[in-house]
This record gives structure tokens, C-alpha cells and sequence, in this order.
């Protein structure tokens, strides 16, 4: 069964940054892309970011490019996405999912960015 | 960009009806199109890949179709566990994009 866990969320000021984490399970994790996806309160849906299953390659947002950056650590099985320079609009639940057809789902991780 | 359309926003619907809900992309995207359900304060769930093909573990009263810029997602027979906000997302090119999102609610 896949498994996605994601972590590192919270309150953060304005300007400040953060690292999420999610930890898989239950597939072979080199063998596929994995996205990040956000979700602002009361909102929809918003693609963030994919990266290749090697780590060789990934795709932004246009409005998180240059400010946030995905990695993955194939070993360990984790994707990672760094955000800097955040802002009140990204305060959303993120989550990860795997390829781009995003077939499996974490629960989330909730960011909010507050003074 | 693509961009995601769909209708209706909303809609109210009892037990037992069938229930159609329609995306259309802005350029063709041949089949690269899911659907998902989200619940309250839940992830969102895979029902759909490949614009027609069902998600394992996803009952048979989920259906889609469509190809190229018109799709529609089906469910034959409303049940109350069905009662949601459904999505639909294009994965032919970056950015990947969402429909706007259509709320089903009880009648």
C-alpha cells in the first residue's frame, strides 16, 4: 500500500522559511516523479511542483519559482521542498503526491505564515 | 498555461440520482486528465486517470470520458459517502492545472 507522510509544517513570519518533508512508503520511490500540492484555506487546488525520479529535473509554479525547491533523497525515500521568502499567500495545507497524474495523496501539512 | 473549466460549481442532487459533471480544457490534452474527491478537511482522493480509466479500489458507479478538451466524470448512482467537491486536473504539460472544483451537496 503507498504511503505518504508529510511534515515539517507550522506558523512562520513573513519573510521567514521552512522545509517540508515526505517520508514514502509502500512503492518503489526512484522509480517516479513526485509533486507538491497546496491548498490556501477555503480554496482549490494549486500545483506547486514536480521533480523526476532521479532528482535530475523539476518544475515550478511560476509563482513559487525562485523562492521554493524541491529535492529528494532516493535513499532515504523523502521529497523535500524548501520554501524561502514566504509570504501570507502561501499560507496553505501542502501536500505530496505521487507522479504527475498525482494518484496517491498525503495528508497534508498545514503552513501558515503570520506576523 | 491550460486552464480548467468546470461546471457546475455546485450542485444539489438526492440519493440516487446520477450526476454529471463536465471539465473542458482550454487546448487539447488528448487523455492526460484525472478526476479526484475531496472531502472536508481530507485529502484529495484519485478516481480517475487517463480521462476513462478507474483508479483501483474505486467503485464501478464512477465513470469518465471525454478526450482532447471536453470531459465529463459520472457517478450513476448518488450516494450519500459521494456527497463532496470533485476536481479535475490536466497532466498533458507544465503547469499542471485544476479545475476550479464542483460541489456536490444533498438536496
Amino acid at each position: 500500500e503507498v504511503q505518504l507522510l508529510e511534515s515539517g509544517g507550522g506558523l512562520v513570519q513573513p519573510g521567514g522559511s521552512l522545509r517540508l518533508s515526505c517520508a514514502a512508503s509502500g512503492f518503489t520511490f526512484s522509480n517516479y516523479a513526485m509533486s507538491w500540492v497546496r491548498q490556501a484555506p477555503g480554496k482549490g487546488l494549486e500545483w506547486v511542483s514536480t521533480i523526476s525520479g532521479s532528482g535530475s529535473s523539476t518544475s515550478y509554479a511560476d509563482s513559487v519559482k525562485g523562492r521554493f525547491t524541491t529535492s529528494r533523497d532516493n535513499s532515504k525515500k523523502t521529497l523535500y521542498l524548501r520554501m524561502n521568502s514566504l509570504s501570507a499567500d502561501d499560507t496553505a495545507v501542502y501536500y505530496c503526491a505521487k507522479q504527475t497524474l498525482l494518484d496517491s495523496w498525503g495528508q497534508g501539512t498545514l503552513v501558515t505564515v503570520s506576523s | 498555461d491550460i486552464q480548467m473549466t468546470q461546471s457546475p460549481s455546485s450542485l444539489s442532487a438526492s440519493v440516487g440520482d446520477r450526476v454529471t459533471i463536465t471539465c473542458r480544457a482550454s487546448q487539447d490534452i488528448s487523455i492526460y486528465l484525472a478526476w479526484f474527491q475531496q472531502k472536508p478537511g481530507k485529502a484529495p482522493k484519485s478516481l480517475i486517470y487517463a480521462a476513462s480509466n478507474l483508479q483501483s479500489g474505486v467503485p464501478s458507479k464512477f465513470s469518465g470520458s471525454g478526450s482532447g478538451t471536453d470531459f465529463t466524470l459520472t457517478i450513476s448512482s448518488l450516494q450519500p459517502e459521494d456527497f463532496a467537491t470533485y476536481y479535475c486536473q490536466q497532466y498533458k504539460s507544465y503547469p499542471l492545472t485544476f479545475g476550479g472544483g464542483t460541489k456536490v451537496e444533498i438536496e
